[in-house]
């Protein structure tokens, strides 16, 4: 069974970048059907799905959110990662990873225990 | 893009009642519908998918129906565990949507 776990800082500033790593522990990232997510949740709000990274390195964002994201995938390392550019406050969340298995439909089958990520001004 | 729209925002109710969550797509979406379940401080689970088929591990007391625009969740027989928040989610044209969520509490 696929596990994942988030790294990176709690606090950023505001007009710098947001960065995370999602390490998948369990299987390889390289799972031909797999996609990796970045899924956000603003304190007291709802799911916000970021955008999505396979392993060949397709990618595909929120429309609302392409401008400044970035998502990469390191096979070597069995990682993903997350850059959020120019953040501000409206960033702050706790940012979970999680993997779709493309089997079919699309759904998010495994997840992170999330990261709580504060922008400060 | 499609949106979802989630239906209550919140209810109560008491352990061993059950409860039906609607989850309403803004156009025709097949049974492409995902819920999950949320507890505070965890990250969701899924439940259902394909709109109606239970994820392995999950308690047959939970069940899933609709297709098109209106999709359902219903908990029989609620369980203390079950108090959590519930979102529906569907994937299409590469974009991957979330409803508001609904809060089960307890009465």
């Amino acid at each position: 069974q696929l596990q994942l776990q988030e790294s990176g800082p709690g606090l950023v500033k505001a007009s710098e970048t947001l960065s995370l790593t999602c390490t998948v522990f369990g299987g390889s990232i390289s799972r031909s059907r797999y996609y990796w997510a970045w899924v956000r949740q603003p304190p007291g709000k709802g799911l916000e799905w970021i955008g999505s990274v396979h392993y060949s390195g397709s990618t595909y964002f929120n429309p609302s959110l392409k401008s400044r994201v970035t998502v990469s995938v390191d096979t070597s390392k069995n990682q993903f990662s997350l850059k959020v550019t120019s953040a501000t406050a409206a960033d702050t969340a706790v940012y979970y990873c999680a993997g779709d298995d493309g089997n079919g439909e699309h759904y998010f089958d495994c997840w992170g225990q999330g990261t709580l990520v504060t922008v400060s001004s | 893009a499609i949106q979802l729209t989630q239906s209550p925002s919140s209810l109560s109710a008491s352990v061993g009642d059950t409860v039906t969550i609607t989850c309403r797509a803004s156009q025709g979406i097949s049974s492409a519908l995902g819920w999950y379940q949320q507890k505070p401080e965890k990250p969701p689970k899924l439940l259902i998918y394909d709109a109606s088929t239970l994820q392995s591990g999950v308690p047959s007391r939970f069940s899933g129906s609709g297709s098109a625009t209106d999709f359902t969740l219903t908990i029989s027989s609620l369980q203390p565990e079950d108090f959590a928040t519930y979102y529906c989610q569907h994937f299409n044209s590469y974009l991957y949507t979330f409803g508001q969520g609904t809060k089960l509490e307890i009465k």
